[in-house]
């Protein structure tokens, strides 16, 4: 069974367009978070939410909106795509907020924008 | 913030050979010190961790050091086999699920 699900795995668009990666996760956990690795491999944290609510918001354009429907769900939404937005962005979750919480992270969606 | 910083950004050893990543940390609330392993195409996973009151900590072949008074820990791997090939990151958190991750090393086990 998968534990954090991501769809879809490759994501190839056009410049200005507004596209969603969805991220599910069966483990019963509280907290999902986004991250963003570049070209160069760099993972960073973007967004995580606890139960539905935002706790970590980093210094990520307003173009990325993530979206919580329900705790097994986090969705990234992406306006007006840019160049830079180029990436894989893994989603992962964790049992709670703390520190100390193993995350578990998805297998990734390439986004490409040409 | 957080900035953590990784060595080497590449890593070549002999099949059975040890292999030895550091990192070193800046802000000295940080309590967390985990590992992750990415194979090519798949998303990190964690293969081990210690926290802020252990200095030590050992899974079979692997071993994490942590020197709180240094700011920096070290993730140790022994007799080497072509599977451990992969990027090696390490992060640091003081909390609130908030990693800060080193930048990676790109483990090559020759057979």
């Amino acid at each position: 069974d998968t534990a954090v699900s991501q769809t879809p795995k490759y994501l190839v668009t056009q410049m200005g367009n507004d596209k969603s990666i969805k991220c599910e996760q069966n483990l019963g956990h509280d907290t999902m978070y986004w991250y963003k690795q570049d070209s160069k491999k760099f993972l960073k944290i973007m967004f995580s939410y606890n139960n539905k609510e935002l706790i970590i918001n980093e210094t990520v354009p307003n173009r990325f909106s993530p979206k919580s429907p329900d705790k097994a769900h986090l969705n990234l939404h992406i306006n007006s795509l840019e160049l830079g937005d180029s990436a894989v962005y893994f989603c992962a979750s964790s049992q709670g907020p703390y520190g100390e919480d193993t995350q578990y992270f998805g297998p990734g969606t390439r986004l490409t924008v040409l | 913030g957080e900035n953590v910083e990784q060595h080497p950004s590449t890593l070549s050893v002999q099949e059975g050979d040890s292999a030895v990543i550091k990192c070193t940390y800046s802000d000295s609330a940080s309590n967390y010190f985990p590992w992750y392993k990415q194979e090519l195409g798949k998303g990190p996973q964690l293969i081990i961790d210690i926290r802020s009151n252990v200095g030590e900590k050992k899974d079979q072949r692997i071993a994490v050091t942590l020197n709180k008074t240094a700011k920096h820990f070290s993730l140790h791997i022994t007799e080497t086999q072509p599977e451990d090939s992969a990027v090696y990151f390490c992060a640091a958190s003081r909390g609130w699920g908030k990693l800060q991750f080193g930048a990676g090393t790109q483990v090559v086990v020759t057979p």
